[in-house]
């Protein structure tokens, strides 16, 4: 069965660094989304993202946040200058054509910024 | 209320039902979601209803919509300790990109 996948797992690194989260959605879908999930706390969502732009995002979502989708397959988050209370799972989800439902979602990466 | 709610546990032992309850905050959502989370792994998608149903099942699971309430239940027949869990509710509407989830039902099933 067709699933998202996403790397690294864990990613540890030092507030003020950049960091970038990879994910790779099932292959046949359109749209693409990040959320986030604080230890403790609810799955918030960050960003949608179709057609190469970005269709929707959050307040969460400021400067310090950008995606890309590089190439057919991956799509990343790049957080510019991490802040620690930027320590959290990330998901990246994917969904079809229709974009509003089934959507299914990745491991995560845990990100810790020390 | 500007949430979507949960109760944060529920505990059953093996065999019985699970009754995991959600109510969420807008009366357009279309789409209202329930996802697992196992320790360490990714949500994974359960089932999903759409706001024209009242129920839908599929096998141990029924789920339950209440528009006017705008209460959500899924129900689990027959637990097993693998359906330990998180469990999550969530709502989405048309033209809206964004999900928003409840706070995730921890659920205990005891031997």
């Amino acid at each position: 069965e067709p699933e998202v996948t996403q790397t690294p797992s864990h990613q540890v690194t030092q507030m003020g660094q950049e960091v970038i989260l990879r994910c790779v959605p099932i292959s046949n879908h359109l749209y693409f989304y990040w959320y986030r999930q604080i230890l403790g706390q609810k799955v918030e969502f960050l960003v949608s993202f179709y057609n190469n732009e970005i269709s929707e995002k959050s307040e969460i979502f400021d400067d310090q946040f950008s995606v890309e989708r590089p190439d057919g397959s991956n799509f990343t988050l790049k957080i510019r200058s991490t802040k620690l209370e930027d320590s959290a799972m990330y998901f990246c989800a994917s969904s079809g054509a229709g974009g509003d439902y089934e959507q299914y979602f990745g491991p995560g990466t845990r990100l810790t910024v020390t | 209320g500007e949430d979507v709610e949960q109760s944060l546990f529920l505990s059953v032992r093996e065999g019985d039902s699970s009754v995991i309850n959600c109510t969420y905050t807008d009366s357009s959502s279309t789409y209202l979601y329930w996802y697992k989370q196992e320790p360490g792994a990714g949500l994974q998608l359960l089932t999903y209803i759409f706001s024209n149903m009242d129920m839908k099942q599929d096998q141990r699971l029924t789920v339950l919509l209440n528009k006017k309430d705008k209460h959500l239940s899924l129900r689990i027949a027959d637990t097993q300790t693998g359906d330990s869990a998180i469990y999550f509710c969530a709502e989405s509407i048309v033209g809206n990109n964004d999900m928003r989830f409840g706070a995730g039902t921890r659920l205990t099933v005891k031997p």
